[in-house]
């Protein structure tokens, strides 16, 4: 079975700071996705950015971007010069490729951006 | 647009009344999934359905149904619901030939009193 760690329940940082949020998992497959998904007050689930494990290169969308560490098993998400909608409950989640499209996720981080 | 519609958002009940929480996709979707969310444990996959007329349970199926008649719905009924339950829930779907990225819905905060 696959899991999904998240060690900061919650982080604060100010306004146009960088901020990396961690995560790390477990599994014994070589074929897989990785997801940081964003859900703000409204609860809605958002995609943040994805990446496939046998992709090397790191994912990025706009200010978003991914540490992708596989022999590590590490994923964390760094947000640029952050800005206040980017305050939300952030997870981190886990899918096989082959597989029945379930969604393994964290914990979640909460994240505040401070004005 | 491209939507999963949930309803209802809000629901408030009393233990052990039936209730249904209906899920609806517009993207002829093959895979749809159910997952509740509680706090400090993240979302767990409640039931999932690869396609019309197939389900099988994810990690958290007690105490829940789902039945999958047609491609665009696949309800959540909670046949006796126990106040353990009260959860938000989210609705999710994927088309597994294109392997494109799992569509929620908006959720239902269901509340067992």
């Amino acid at each position: 079975a696959q899991t999904v760690t998240q060690s900061q329940p919650e982080m604060s940082v100010q306004e146009a700071e960088t901020v990396t949020l961690s995560c790390t998992y477990d599994t014994s497959e070589n074929n897989y996705y990785l997801f940081w998904y964003k859900q703000p007050p409204s609860r809605q689930m958002i995609l943040v950015i994805r990446q496939e494990a046998y992709k090397q290169q790191n994912a990025t969308e706009n200010r978003f971007s991914v540490n992708f560490q596989k022999a590590a098993k590490s994923f964390s998400l760094k947000i640029s010069d952050s800005q206040l909608g980017d305050t939300a409950m952030y997870f981190c989640a886990f899918m096989l490729y082959f597989g029945n499209e379930k969604l393994t996720f964290g914990t979640g981080t909460r994240l505040t951006i401070i004005p | 647009e491209a939507q999963v519609t949930q309803n209802p958002r809000y629901l408030i009940t009393v233990t052990g009344k039936k209730l249904t929480v209906t899920c609806s996709q517009n993207m002829n979707h093959e895979y749809m999934s159910w997952y509740r969310q509680d706090p400090g444990l993240g979302l767990r996959q409640i039931y999932y359905s690869m396609n019309v007329e197939v389900t099988d349970k994810g990690d958290v199926p007690e105490g829940y149904k789902v039945s999958r008649k047609e491609k665009r719905n696949f309800p959540l009924i909670l046949e006796s619901p126990s106040p353990n339950q009260t959860s938000l829930y989210f609705c999710a779907s994927s088309s597994t030939t294109t392997n494109e990225k799992l569509f929620f819905g908006s959720g239902t905060q269901l509340s067992v009193l």
